[in-house]
């Protein structure tokens, strides 16, 4: 079975600061990396993933990240944060079996908060 | 942009009544997931649905938890009787089926509270 730990459960910023979320995930096998978002009253959302290929992945709003695989980890980066990034991020892993859609294991999510 | 529905979006209900939640996936999303989020913490997998049949429920607390999705399109979670402690979010997923690296897309959830 596959844990995700966040190392950082709330997290304060001023606007332009750079940032970087902490991922690491436990699990013997190859996996699938994924960053979902949720912003204040609305759906999580998903920022940006990993399945194969170059390990330094880009996505929606400026964000990317970088699969390290001999740390286990998938760490999300913005260069220049801006007040609506204020929201909970979720680093989420799955199998990567080749075979079915397998369910997400997340971890305990990052609650940021940009300040003007 | 086609969406997942939830109904209803939330739900107060007290401790040993039945309660039950809809989802309905985003049209031709063969593969649909239940998960409860419990305050300040990250989504847990209920249930996978792959068409009408079960794939994981093995996080299913199945004395009092059900699910089902008939004709492989919507689903229902049902809890009876219902806990204190399964005062949560509901969420459900839905992704094409054929690749686990498929994106999830999630629905609104339904906010339960038990009292």
């Amino acid at each position: 079975a596959q844990s995700v730990s966040q190392h950082n459960h709330h997290v304060i910023l001023s606007e332009a600061a750079s940032l970087e979320l902490g991922c690491n995930y436990s699990y013997g096998g190859t996996v699938n990396l994924f960053w979902y978002v949720q912003y204040p009253g609305q759906h999580l959302q998903l920022l940006l993933k990993y399945f194969s290929g170059d390990p330094l992945v880009k996505g929606i709003k400026g964000f990317e990240a970088e699969f390290i695989k001999s740390k286990f980890s998938f760490n999300l980066r913005k260069p220049s944060v801006q007040w609506s990034d204020t929201a909970e991020y979720f680093c989420a892993v799955n199998a990567n079996t080749g075979g079915g859609a397998d369910g997400l294991t997340f971890g305990k999510g990052t609650h940021l908060i940009i300040q003007p | 942009e086609a969406e997942v529905a939830q109904s209803p979006r939330y739900k107060i209900t007290e401790k040993s009544q039945a309660v039950a939640f809809w989802c309905d996936p985003i049209s031709g999303h063969a593969t649909l997931y239940w998960y409860r989020q419990i305050l300040g913490q990250g989504p847990e997998l209920l249930v996978q649905f792959q068409d009408e049949s079960v794939v994981d429920d093995s996080q299913l607390p199945k004395d009092r938890f059900s699910a089902e999705r008939l004709k492989g399109v919507d689903s229902t979670l049902k809890i009876q009787p219902a806990e204190l402690g399964d005062s949560a979010m509901y969420l459900c997923a839905s992704s094409l089926s054929g690749s686990a690296s498929y994106e999830q897309y999630f629905g609104p959830g339904t906010r339960l509270t038990v009292t």
